[in-house]
């Protein structure tokens, strides 16, 4: 069966340092991999989503990046967090034209 | 870009009792997701669904493509579907990246 990994599940960083959250997939092959951010008080709103190894797309500009540098591998980054970075980050995967499975989320509280 | 409106916000409603939460979309789509997220964070797919109707145990979602409509129902209720349901669509940028409802927030009392 397929599992999907998030870590680290909960993080405090200041204002400025960088950010890396990574996120896998297991028991499936060339999934569609996505990231997307729950703010406090807000709906989700998807960021970045990924067909394949190297391919990222953006869904809104913003101070974060994504990387996949393997197959089942996906990587949330940012040079310098800004305090609007705070959030609850989750990490699906899908097949296309199928149901999304979401891994269990990183809190992330930048001070 | 879809734009989804969930109602209501917050539902509050005695054990047994039977529950909908409505969604509407703007742009016709080939799927419709409702998903189930517990006070934790954790989300869990409850449906997914193009056309009629599904169930799954206590839980029946509907919808109504020419309407751009969804239902979510619960039958007999319980303290454990305390939860907030979520409705999603694609977001039409690529993929099957979603744009989601803000959540129907429901409480079940005993």
């Amino acid at each position: 069966s397929q599992t999907i990994h998030q870590w680290p599940a909960t993080l405090v960083q200041p204002v400025g340092s960088p950010l890396s959250l990574e996120c896998t997939v297991e028991g499936t092959s060339n999934p569609n991999l996505y990231w997307y951010r729950q703010a406090a008080g807000r709906g989700l709103q998807l960021l970045f989503y990924s067909v394949g190894i190297g391919q990222i797309s953006s869904e809104v500009p913003q101070n974060l990046s994504a990387s996949r540098p393997q197959d089942r591998q996906f990587i949330l980054s940012s040079k310098k967090l800004l305090l609007s970075d705070s959030g609850f980050y989750l990490c699906a995967w899908s097949r296309t034209g199928s149901e999304q499975y979401f891994g269990p989320g990183t809190r992330l509280t930048v001070t | 870009k879809n734009e989804v409106e969930q109602s209501p916000q917050n539902l509050t409603a005695q054990e047994g009792e039977f529950i909908t939460i409505n969604c509407s979309y703007s742009v016709g789509i080939s799927a419709l997701h409702w998903l189930q997220q517990h006070p934790g964070g954790g989300i869990v797919s409850l449906f997914m669904l193009s056309s009629g109707k599904k169930k799954h145990g206590r839980l029946i979602a509907t919808i109504n493509i020419q309407e751009k409509h969804s239902s979510l129902h619960i039958t007999a209720s319980h303290p454990r579907d305390s939860a907030v349901y979520i409705c999603a669509v694609p977001s039409g940028g690529g993929a099957d990246g979603l744009t989601f409802g803000k959540g129907t927030h429901l409480i079940i009392q005993p």
